[in-house]
């Protein structure tokens, strides 16, 4: 049983083109965020939200708390947005951690 | 530069061998984590500390221990490594209404 499902699983796009990324989580929770992963292994944090929407440069982060549900958008992508996107939901209860299994992103010049 | 460093980024162990790994933070974040990084499998939680003085198990502490020497540093430690613990090792702080800030992995090999 996986409590936060991303999807898709693997994405190809274009540059230029504009991107979703999925995470359905079955918690409630308190937080969700957003983490990149580059492809050296280095992870970095996007996002946190616990509702509503964030916008950093080309990155726009959704929360939707009733459908338990989030996206993540990447507008115009670049080559270098190359890598794997992970979703990860801190509970209400227990102070528990959560992670998808990400997202892989390659984007094509 | 501010963040989480953690070492070593290699290691190889034979079965049996006991190892450290350190993590240290200069954000005076109170919350540390250790996670482990599986092919397939999510970031799942070794070990987490909510402040200085204090641990906790996550989901997969078998094989670990853990301890938070002070509110920069929380060591992990296999005392007697399996093969079954071949993994990539991330350290993380957090604070409050801040996001994660994560180390930059050690990959981990246990022959």
């Amino acid at each position: 049983k996986n409590e936060v499902e991303q999807s898709p699983q693997n994405l190809t796009a274009q540059e230029g083109e504009f991107i979703t990324i999925n995470c359905s989580y079955s918690v409630g929770i308190s937080a969700l965020h957003w983490l990149q992963q580059h492809p050296g292994g280095g992870i970095v944090s996007l996002f946190m939200l616990s509702s509503g929407k964030k916008k950093h440069g080309r990155l726009i982060a959704t929360i939707n708390i009733q459908e338990k549900h989030s996206s993540l958008h990447i507008t115009a992508s670049h080559p270098r947005d190359s890598a794997v996107y992970i979703c990860a939901v801190r509970t209400n209860t227990g102070n528990q951690f959560y992670f998808g299994t990400g997202t892989s992103l390659t984007v094509i010049p | 530069n501010a963040g989480v460093t953690q070492t070593p980024k290699f290691q190889v162990l034979k079965t049996g061998q006991s190892m450290t790994l350190q993590c240290a933070q200069d954000m005076n974040h109170n919350s540390m984590y250790w996670y482990r990084q599986d092919p397939g499998m999510g970031l799942r939680l070794i070990y987490y500390s909510a402040s200085e003085g204090t641990t906790d198990k996550g989901e997969v502490p078998n094989g670990y221990n853990v301890s938070r020497l002070n509110k920069r540093e929380f060591s992990l430690r296999l005392e007697s490594a399996a093969p079954s613990q071949t993994s990539v090792y991330f350290c993380a702080s957090r604070q409050a209404i801040y996001g994660y800030t994560f180390g930059s992995g050690t990959r981990l090999t246990v022959v």
